[in-house]
């Protein structure tokens, strides 16, 4: 069974920074891009950022650019995101989520999710 | 990278069909096939429905169908199941505007 598993939520005062993570298992990730997707309370879908199977292409969305970056780790089979000059507008549910193409860049589609940890940025 | 727009909500009655659109300019949906749609039940994850337009992925309901013309994409849920009461996003992918989802739609089944 494939699982993604994020971790490294929890509340931040604005102006902090915040490390999370997203473990897999159940499928290889090393040749599958990955992607950060975050869901303010009562809100819609936001794409964050992504990352190519190889690391060699990342993204991000004007909202978070500068201020987060994503990596991953192939040898753990897990991704992170740091986060740093937070404010309340990055409140959200963050969820970890795969690619569906084999070595793609990460135009997605999106087959397998996490179930989300939560930032709560308030002083 | 504004949200593509979605009608905030749709309802129909158990057994008829729905149509959800999902409009942006057309640097939204380019010359691409990138578009996809995602069903979310409350407190849940979301679940790919739709890929490249009009694909399923193994194990979606064929009730659930894509489409895709000029600056809107749709998706058709036919024979309506209380099941199908969640919100619905679309997404799309283009060099330009890189991955944005829709606003969301709320579907109710009466």
């Amino acid at each position: 069974e494939v699982q993604l598993v994020e971790s490294g939520g929890g509340l931040v005062q604005p102006g902090g920074s915040l490390r999370l993570s997203c473990a897999v298992s159940g499928l290889k990730i090393d040749e599958y891009a990955m992607h950060w997707v975050r869901q303010a309370p009562g809100k819609g879908l936001e794409w964050v950022s992504r990352i190519s199977w190889n690391g060699d292409n990342v993204g991000y969305a004007d909202s978070v650019k500068g201020r987060f970056v994503i990596s991953r780790d192939n040898v753990k089979n897990s991704l992170s995101l740091q986060m740093n000059s937070l404010s309340s507008e990055d409140t959200a549910l963050y969820y970890c989520a795969k690619d569906m193409e084999w070595e793609g860049g990460g135009e997605g589609p999106f087959d397998y999710w996490g179930q989300g940890t939560l930032v709560t940025v308030s002083s | 990278q504004s949200a593509l727009t979605q009608p905030a909500s749709v309802s129909e009655s158990p057994g008829q069909s729905v149509t959800i659109s999902c409009t942006g300019p057309s640097s939204a949906f380019g010359t691409y096939n990138y578009v996809s749609w995602y069903r979310q039940y409350p407190g849940k994850a979301p679940q790919l429905l739709i890929y490249h337009v009009n694909n399923r992925p193994s194990g979606v309901s064929s009730r659930f169908s894509g489409s895709k013309s000029g600056s809107t994409a749709s998706l058709t849920i036919s024979g309506l199941q209380a099941e199908d009461e969640a919100d619905y996003y679309c997404s799309s992918y283009t060099r330009v505007s890189n991955i944005v989802f829709g606003t969301g739609t709320k579907v109710t089944v009466l």
